[in-house]
């Protein structure tokens, strides 16, 4: 069975101080690694889709990447307003997405 | 705004009762998925549709649900004999088949069984 297991379970960051979001998988068969962002009361806003293992992918300040294992979500110089929920997700043979249970992120000026 | 809607955002309704919830989703989407989400937990997959047919349903979905896609544009999920149990938000997902996997999800509807 697909697992995806995200840490930390929180974390709280001063405004420039950068960071790692780590989430580890195990899946038969990969089809893609994907990152969400969601603030409370809302649905997942899409950030990014990694399909194979070397692959990064950067928006603003977040930049995504994929190993065999484990995706990273690094946070350079990140402001208030990336304050957030941050959620991994993949597809494996199934066309249905697999999420962790996220990491919470604050950051204080 | 193109993208996914929800209808309604809030519903309250007490034990016993059923409801329905309505997903529109990106027009020229041919996949849509729900999922449910409590509290602290990432969502979870429930179902989901290739067109108007439903191809997968989650274990988690019991006889009380039932979701329809008509005419394969928006769908509904409807809860029979609702328990406090179901009490969680759920997510509307859509995606095109050639964009495999990424789906872009819906506001949500916030249910609470009282």
């Amino acid at each position: 069975e697909d697992q995806v297991t995200q840490s930390p379970e929180a974390l709280r960051l001063q405004e420039g101080e950068s960071s790692s979001l780590n989430c580890s998988y195990t899946v038969s068969g990969l089809r893609g690694l994907f990152w969400y962002r969601q603030d409370p009361g809302k649905g997942p806003e899409f950030l990014f889709t990694l399909y194979s293992a070397g692959e990064e992918k950067e928006k603003e300040r977040l930049k995504a990447t994929l190993t065999k294992k484990e995706s990273f979500l690094h946070i350079t110089a990140p402001k208030p307003e990336d304050s957030a929920t941050y959620l991994c997700a993949l597809t494996g043979t199934a066309s249905k997405l697999t999420f962790g249970t996220g990491t919470r992120l604050q950051v204080t000026l | 705004d193109t993208g996914v809607s929800q209808d309604p955002r809030h519903k309250i309704t007490k034990r016993g009762q059923n409801v329905t919830f309505r997903c529109d989703p990106i027009s020229e989407h041919n996949r849509l998925y729900w999922y449910r989400q409590t509290l602290g937990q990432g969502p979870e997959f429930l179902t989901y549709f290739q067109n108007e047919a439903q191809l997968e349903k989650s274990r988690l979905l019991s006889d009380r649900f039932s979701a329809e896609r008509p005419k394969g544009s928006f769908s509904t999920l409807e809860i029979q004999r609702t328990e406090q149990g179901d009490s969680a938000m759920y997510l509307c997902a859509s995606s095109l088949i050639s964009e495999y996997g990424t789906q872009y999800f819906g506001p949500g509807t916030r249910l609470t069984v009282l």
